[in-house]
């Protein structure tokens, strides 16, 4: 059974720091393409980055020079590092297994950023 | 970034049949066709259909979509209370080098 669970959300101050994760089972990370996904309270879905089998990566201009995504095949595990936090990057954050499409989807965590 | 321009809301009766639309351009839902997505409040998304008319296993046939140029369309038939709920239409945009997203339709049913 294919599951995303992702941890490490929290709340932030303006200009910090998290490192959110995402543990994935059921499937083999390094043969699919993993994103983020996040979705502002009452908004629509965003799209934040993507990392390739090959380690290629792409960000939204929203996020470029921000977040940092990383995959560690070893440990079936998917990182988002995202510096200099706005209040705008409060949200959802979802991992999402692309297949043609986001065909699996993790639960989401609460990122909030806030004095 | 630019993305997917969608209706913010459709209404339709119960057991009617209501249909979505997802406009974009050439580089994405007129590239490789868009894919849709239902969510419900409170939950992740669920994958419908992608790459314009493939649903996933478990996805009731009732659940169809299309597209015609740069307009990605998802009918649903016999609509149920169930169906009622935001949904998302994605695509890649090959331009841009980025997923882009519609905004939302929120479906009520009547």
């Amino acid at each position: 059974e294919v599951q995303l669970v992702e941890s490490g959300g929290g709340l932030i101050q303006p200009g910090g720091s998290l490192r959110l994760s995402c543990a994935a089972s059921g499937f083999t990370v390094s043969n699919f393409y993993i994103n983020w996904v996040r979705q502002a309270p009452g908004r629509g879905l965003e799209w934040v980055s993507v990392i390739l089998g090959d380690g290629t990566t792409y960000y939204a201009d929203s996020v470029k020079g921000r977040f940092t995504i990383s995959l560690d095949s070893s440990k079936s595990t998917l990182h988002l590092q995202m510096d200099g936090l706005r209040a705008e990057d409060t949200a959802v954050y979802y991992c999402a297994r692309e297949s043609d499409a986001f065909d699996f989807w993790g639960q989401g965590t609460m990122v909030t950023v806030s004095s | 970034q630019a993305g997917l321009t969608q209706p913010p809301s459709v209404s339709a009766g119960l057991r009617q049949t209501a249909t979505l639309t997802c406009t974009g351009n050439s580089n994405n839902a007129g590239n490789q066709g868009a894919a849709w997505l239902q969510q419900h409040r409170g939950h992740p998304p669920k994958l419908l259909s992608y790459r314009s008319n493939n649903r996933p296993s478990g996805i009731s046939e009732r659940f169809s979509a299309s597209r015609s140029g740069n307009t990605a369309s998802l009918t649903i038939s016999g609509l149920q209370p169930e169906d009622e709920a935001d949904y998302y239409c994605s695509a890649w945009d090959n331009s841009l080098s980025a997923w882009v997203f519609g905004g939302g339709t929120k479906l009520t049913v009547l």
